[in-house]
């Protein structure tokens, strides 16, 4: 099946600071979105994103699915941005539910 | 309000015992999931169902059992066979086409077995 890797597992910031997240996967997909998962473990949707780029207010996110990778940008972070943020895909060579990442664990101090 | 309901949040439970958690959504979505969390760790997929009247296994369905009667409601048991049950689970459904639509989720349930 689809398998898919997320960078960095962990990362610190300083409130204010940018940050990109990475999610490579191995097979063409027609989905992927992007989840936050906060401290208390509800999973809030950020970005249903296949392709292209999209924004909405600090964050953004582009997916380049010639090249099978999605980022996410994180800017001015602040302390409420951390938490987990998990890349899901489906391939579009079968027709299965999203895979998960393990995600990448997001930590803004401040 | 539209979304997906879960209960209970928090469930105790002795090893041994069958335990239901329930899920409800009112999104009028076909497609539903089960998924496990352990600490640290991301999602696993448990069933799924397109349908209703109809699911599939996941990747680690040994231990747990589900039922789709209705479109609104999909439950999951976790039976005395699952050997580690204590973790985060968490029900979820898609909007539009199975699989190619934008997944949502419930605030999930935390099961701990003493």
């Amino acid at each position: 099946g689809i398998q898919v890797e997320q960078s960095p597992p962990d990362l610190i910031l300083q409130e204010g600071a940018n940050s990109t997240l990475r999610c490579n996967f191995s097979d063409s997909v027609n989905n992927l979105q992007w989840f936050h998962q906060n401290p208390w473990g509800q999973l809030i949707n950020l970005f249903y994103i296949p392709s292209g780029t999209k924004q909405n207010g600090r964050l953004s996110a582009t997916t380049v699915a010639t090249e099978r990778y999605s980022l996410l940008y994180i800017s001015s972070s602040q302390t409420t941005d951390s938490g987990v943020y998990f890349c899901a895909v489906t391939a579009v060579s079968g027709n299965t539910p999203l895979v998960f990442g393990k995600g990448t664990r997001l930590s803004v101090i401040a | 309000d539209g979304g997906i309901t879960q209960s209970p949040k928090y469930l105790f439970r002795k090893e041994g015992q069958n335990v239901t958690l329930s899920c409800e959504q009112n999104l009028n979505h076909d497609a539903m999931y089960w998924y496990r969390q352990d600490p640290g760790q991301g999602l696993r997929l448990i069933y799924y169902s397109q349908i209703v009247n109809d699911f599939q296994k996941g990747d680690i369905a040994e231990g747990y059992s589900v039922s789709r009667e209705k479109k609104e409601s999909f439950p999951l048991t976790v039976t005395s066979a699952q050997k580690n049950p204590t973790a985060f689970y968490l029900c979820a459904s898609i909007g539009g086409a199975s699989n190619t639509g934008e997944l949502f989720f419930g605030e999930g349930s935390r099961l701990t077995v003493l």
